[in-house]
């Protein structure tokens, strides 16, 4: 199974500030067609978690432009720029490239 | 517009079988490059991904303890674990899939039910 290791695990950040979480996967979620299968996700308590990058760099649907994710094979990073209050929460990395599917160990980002 | 529901029994006792049925609307799990993915989160702790059905009945799960199926005539995707644990405590979630070559993601999920596992 790939393990995916997400730092830091906590986040304190004051509004306007920059937010950066970093995930590192066992091995390699590259593709034959040369796409990493990662994806970053929110989940706020009593929501269902939201998809907020998906293949390492791709901002979903209706995603506030702060959020930049980037990397690719292994190494990969989550970046929100001047976070809001309503960004609070814990973020996720998950690799789809095989079965199982698996999720770092979440790292909570708290606005002061 | 796509949405997922997740229903079943929310108290479940330790040793016993938990079957949970997601419905759906809005896509076909019968269309080329759509899965149905479930996952839990226990309390206090991380997300968990469980198991996935593809269009074309493939299936995967985590453990040999869980089981993933469809009914496409009634737009469901049914989920059993059986022998159930204490530790299997969580809320359930499942979620749609986009799963092609370029996609790769769950983007929409249901609210989730919260399954408790207790004599």
């Amino acid at each position: 199974d790939i393990v995916m290791t997400q730092s830091p695990l906590s986040l304190r950040v004051s509004p306007g500030e920059a937010a950066s979480i970093s995930c590192t996967s066992s091995e390699s979620v590259m593709g034959s067609q040369g796409y990493s299968y990662l994806g970053w996700y929110v989940k706020k308590p009593g929501q269902p978690p939201q998809l907020l990058i998906y293949l390492s760099s791709s901002r979903a649907s209706g995603v506030p432009d702060r959020f930049t994710g980037s990397g690719s094979g292994t190494e990969f990073t989550l970046k929100i720029s001047s976070i809001e209050a309503e960004d609070a929460g814990i973020y996720y990395c998950m690799q789809v490239r095989q079965t199982p599917f698996t999720l770092g160990a979440g790292t909570k980002v708290e606005i002061k | 517009q796509i949405t997922l529901k997740e229903s079943g029994p929310t108290l479940v006792k330790p040793a016993e079988t938990l079957t949970l049925t997601c419905t759906i609307s809005g896509f076909s799990l019968t269309t080329s490059g759509v899965a149905v993915g479930w996952f839990r989160q226990p309390p206090g702790r991380a997300l968990e991904w469980l198991a996935l059905i593809y269009w074309s009945d493939d299936r995967r799960h985590l453990k040999s303890t869980l089981t993933v199926a469809k009914d496409t005539s009634k737009n469901q995707v049914v989920l059993t674990m059986t022998n159930l644990d204490p530790v299997d405590t969580a809320t359930y979630y499942c979620a749609h899939m986009s799963s092609t070559h370029t996609t790769g993601y769950f983007d929409f999920w249901g609210q989730g039910i919260p399954v408790t596992v207790s004599s």
